[in-house]
């Protein structure tokens, strides 16, 4: 099956724990983003990837941090500096640069659900 | 500031029913506008992409129009099944990458039998 995979499905965190969400997707896809969802707010952009080693600060990436050492993964840390860190966090991949055409679909992984105790 | 809202914040409908959804948005330029289906507890589907030379665009049940003189977007519903049951998300680009999206709040939709 072809998709973007997140795991694991819930993550209860201690305060001052750092954790680590996996994001794996075997589209070929060469974008990869990951975004938080809280109640009542839109999706809100943490980081993303054009491309294999590098990543880009997206609108709230205080207290996260990414890494993108090969194509098919974005493992998102979520770091003991982050305040309010429970949420639901979702992974999203599309085609970039000169093979994109048409309309850039973004595709969206199952999600994350962090709880911090 | 780019905005997306939506309209209304929720809506309760019976099965079998139609509905409309109203997505407005100030994001300038633009590029295109989706509209995402989201079950509880999972993640986003697309459900059509228009662009601005677009006006209108279906994907089964669902049509989506665009007005983009209006800066406005409506997902239309026929003959609701209790599946579609879900949030629905307006989403605006101003380009063609997936960087700058502006999501909106979203419609919770319920179908009743």
């Amino acid at each position: 099956d072809g998709g973007i995979t997140q795991s694991p499905k819930y993550l209860f965190r201690k305060e001052g724990q750092n954790v680590t969400l996996s994001c794996e997707q075997n589209l070929n896809h060469d974008a990869m983003y990951w975004y938080r969802q809280d109640p009542g707010q839109g999706l809100r952009l943490i980081y993303y990837s054009q491309i294999v080693n590098d990543f880009q600060k997206g609108d709230i990436a205080e207290g996260y941090s990414v890494s993108r050492e090969k194509k098919e993964s974005f493992p998102l840390t979520v770091t003991s500096a982050q305040k309010n860190p429970t949420a639901f966090y979702l992974c999203a991949s599309s085609i970039f640069g000169v093979r994109a055409s048409g309309n850039n679909e973004q595709f969206f992984g199952p999600g994350t659900r962090l709880t911090v105790l | 500031k780019n905005q997306v809202e939506q309209s209304p914040q929720s809506l309760i409908i019976l099965e079998g029913k139609n509905c409309t959804l109203q997505c407005n948005y100030t994001v300038s330029p633009f590029s295109n506008l989706r509209w995402y289906k989201q079950d509880t507890g999972r993640g986003p589907v697309s459900l059509t992409i228009m662009t601005f030379s677009e006006n209108t665009k279906s994907n089964g049940r669902y049509t989506a129009t665009l007005d983009a003189d209006t800066k406005q977007s409506s997902l239309h519903i026929t003959a609701s099944q209790l599946s579609d049951s879900a949030s629905y998300i307006c989403v605006v680009s101003p380009n063609f990458g997936n960087e700058k999206l502006t999501f909106g709040t979203g419609t919770r939709l319920t179908i009743i039998p």
